[in-house]
């Protein structure tokens, strides 16, 4: 199947920093890419949609100057948590979509546990 | 508001039992339903389901959809000690996945 990697899998950062999570699609190219977060014991929560090429639509509550979203090319994404709280700490898993023989196809990354201390 | 809701929440059954999971959906434009399975990490994609009655299978695992009740169910069956995990249903609309809370399935030897 398909690969996705994330970079850092795992990152402690204090509290008011930046960090940047990378997300490669590595085996095919993507124009739709989405950021998801987890809290402990949840389901996945959608945090924004971005195109190739144009801005990312973030949904109802998370705030677009915290979580930057650049998505550069077909094959990479990044997020960055800009001013990290600890209430920021969670796992962040990003994933693409892209179109198989079967239909649109998605494939995550690994995920990127994020603690804020 | 696009929605998915699975259920049970929480399982817990013994190794060899069947199990059947749950996923009911109300979304925008819908295009396909996927379950995936999670462990420690990322999910695993299992199944997407476009039609209407056509059972997918792979191995112990199989999953249908009802398009007319807007239904989804997972059927694991001579469940093993490797099927704990949260299973999650989504539900595909346009470009944008909607997620169910989960099924967290315990399989005791």
């Amino acid at each position: 199947g398909a690969v996705v990697s994330q970079h850092p899998s795992r990152v402690i950062c204090k509290s008011g920093t930046s960090v940047k999570i990378e997300c490669r699609s590595l085996d095919f190219q993507a124009t739709t890419m989405f950021w998801y977060r987890q809290f402990p014991k949840q389901s996945l929560m959608l945090m924004a949609t971005s195109n190739e090429g144009s801005k990312a639509t973030y949904e109802q509550g998370v705030e677009k100057d915290k979580f930057l979203i650049n998505h550069a090319s077909l094959t990479l994404s990044t997020l960055t948590v800009t001013s990290a709280h600890p209430e920021d700490s969670s796992f962040y898993i990003c994933s693409f979509l892209t179109r198989g023989h079967a239909g649109y196809e998605q494939y995550f990354g690994p995920g990127t546990r994020l603690t804020v201390t | 508001e696009d929605k998915v809701v699975q259920s049970p929440l929480s399982l817990v059954v013994h190794e060899g039992d069947t199990v059947t999971l749950n996923c009911s959906y109300e979304v925008t434009n819908f295009r396909s339903l996927l379950w995936y399975k999670q462990e420690k990490k990322a999910p695993t994609f299992l199944f997407m389901l476009t039609s209407s009655g056509i059972e997918k299978k792979s191995g112990r695992l199989s999953s249908i959809l009802d398009k007319k009740e807007l239904f989804s169910i997972l059927n694991i069956t001579a469940t093993q000690t490797g099927d704990s995990a949260v299973y999650l249903c989504a539900s595909q609309g346009a470009q944008k996945l909607v997620f169910g809370q989960g099924t967290r399935l315990t399989i005791n030897p």
